[in-house]
């Protein structure tokens, strides 16, 4: 089974709105990272949270990571139709991808 | 440089055909990876290379030969492949195995 899972498969809402996906996986870990992948494309890195922070920010981007419940999750603060791409979480334990996140700004 | 380069962008072969796919950073990144990645679907691990030897085999079959030159470079040799292998295929580099990885754009490959 796969480390990193994402949820929801598919989201899409409009500009201006706030998007948030969540990352679960199965084993302890060191870090989690995020990755965000536009159409065909190599994934570019957004952020990396190690097991022993909370939570981290980016610009625009929010990560909280909770090791006890073995999630993690990903806000983008007032999207933008350029924000418009798959997410995917991965763990340092497995370098497995979950299915991601499609997400879908709309203009 | 930050950059992870893959060549070529766009590779079609048939079956019979031996090719290579080429992969290149100068980060002085010491663990090198391939991954697959088919249309709608997630990148899937295929090898890893840590200071230039296999660390990571995920059961690929023959057909598909990695080589790690040197530490700056990561080769996929492929021969004798099967339409079903058609697919992006991912190189991405990391200071050492299993922290941030640094994708390249990929080789979208067709194999008729």
């Amino acid at each position: 089974s796969q480390q990193g899972e994402e949820d929801p498969q598919a989201l899409s809402i409009q500009e201006g709105e706030n998007a948030t996906m969540n990352c679960s996986y199965k084993t302890s870990i060191n870090n989690l990272q995020w990755y965000r992948q536009n159409s065909g494309r190599g994934l570019v890195h957004l952020i990396l949270i190690r097991s022993n922070e909370r939570e981290k920010h980016s610009g625009r981007l929010r990560v909280t990571l909770d090791t006890s419940k073995k999630s993690s999750s990903l806000l983008i603060t007032a999207s933008r139709a350029a924000d418009t791409a798959s997410y995917f979480c991965a763990t340092d334990a497995k370098l497995v991808f979950g299915k991601g996140t499609k997400l879908t700004v709309n203009p | 440089d930050t950059e992870v380069t893959q060549t070529p962008k766009h590779l079609v072969m048939g079956m019979t055909n031996k090719k290579s796919l080429k992969c290149e950073q100068h980060m002085g990144h010491r663990a090198m990876y391939w991954y697959k990645q088919k249309a709608k679907k997630p990148p899937e691990l295929m090898f890893v290379y840590s200071y230039e030897k296999l660390s990571i085999n995920e059961s690929v079959p023959s057909r598909f030969s990695p080589e790690c030159p040197n530490s700056s470079l990561l080769n996929l040799h492929l021969h004798a492949l099967q339409p079903e292998d058609s697919a992006l295929y991912l190189c991405a580099s990391s200071q050492q195995v299993v922290e941030t990885q640094y994708f390249g754009p990929g080789t979208r490959l067709l194999v008729l």
